[in-house]
């Protein structure tokens, strides 16, 4: 059974960082690209960003780029979110998502529990 | 950038009636169109790609249709555990994770 739990979320000031943690298990993670995606509270899915499977390419939304992080470990089975430079419409539930392939622009097969982030002073 | 609609934002239904849900991309997206049902407190679950392929273990009653522009969701005979909110979300252009703003499916 595919698992992605996610871990890592709490509370931030803003213009603080954290660091989130997917946890994949039972299936081959190095094969596949992995997404980030949020949802604010009570709104509506928001893509963060992507990463191939080899780690080499990474894409992000414009409303992160230059903040947040994507990265991977295969040895570990775990996809990272490098959080920077926190802001208030950063407070979001943060989702990993697989996707069936390599390929980066696909559906989400599975999705995490999600972890939530709260930015607030 | 494809710009995804759903419509409408909230419907109404009582269990074993039949849902319709629509879709609408701002351009041709094929079939690259995917469902997720979301339920509160829960990350999405893939209902259908394709434009009409049910994922692994979603039963008959969910059924996609459409390509280009048009799509739609349909619940056959809706059970208590189908009440939830759907998205739709495109995968034929950049960037990815393109969703619809969702519609609300609750109990008349």
């Amino acid at each position: 059974q595919v698992q992605l739990v996610e871990s890592g979320g709490g509370v931030a000031q803003p213009g603080t960082s954290l660091r989130l943690s997917c946890a994949a298990s039972a299936f081959n993670f190095r094969s596949h690209a992995m997404h980030w995606v949020r949802q604010a509270p009570g709104k509506g899915l928001d893509w963060v960003a992507v990463i191939s499977k080899d780690g080499d390419r990474k894409y992000y939304a414009d409303s992160v780029e230059g903040r947040f992080t994507i990265s991977r470990d295969n040895s570990q089975n775990t996809l990272y979110l490098q959080m920077n430079s926190l802001r208030a419409e950063d407070t979001a539930v943060y989702y990993c998502a697989r996707v069936p392939t390599a390929m980066l622009n696909y559906y989400f097969d599975y999705w995490g529990q999600g972890t939530l982030v709260t930015v607030s002073s | 950038e494809i710009v995804m609609t759903q419509s409408p934002a909230t419907l109404s239904v009582s269990p074993g009636e039949r849902a319709t849900l629509s879709c609408r991309a701002s351009q041709s997206v094929s079939s690259n169109l995917a469902w997720y049902q979301q339920k509160p407190g829960q990350g999405p679950r893939l209902l259908i790609y394709g434009a009409s392929t049910r994922a692994t273990g979603i039963p008959a009653r969910f059924s996609g249709s459409g390509s280009g522009t048009e799509f739609t969701l349909t619940i056959s005979s809706l059970q208590s555990e189908d009440f939830a909110v759907y998205y739709c979300q495109q995968y034929n252009n950049w960037p990815p994770g393109t969703f619809g703003p969702g519609t609300k499916v609750d109990i008349k």
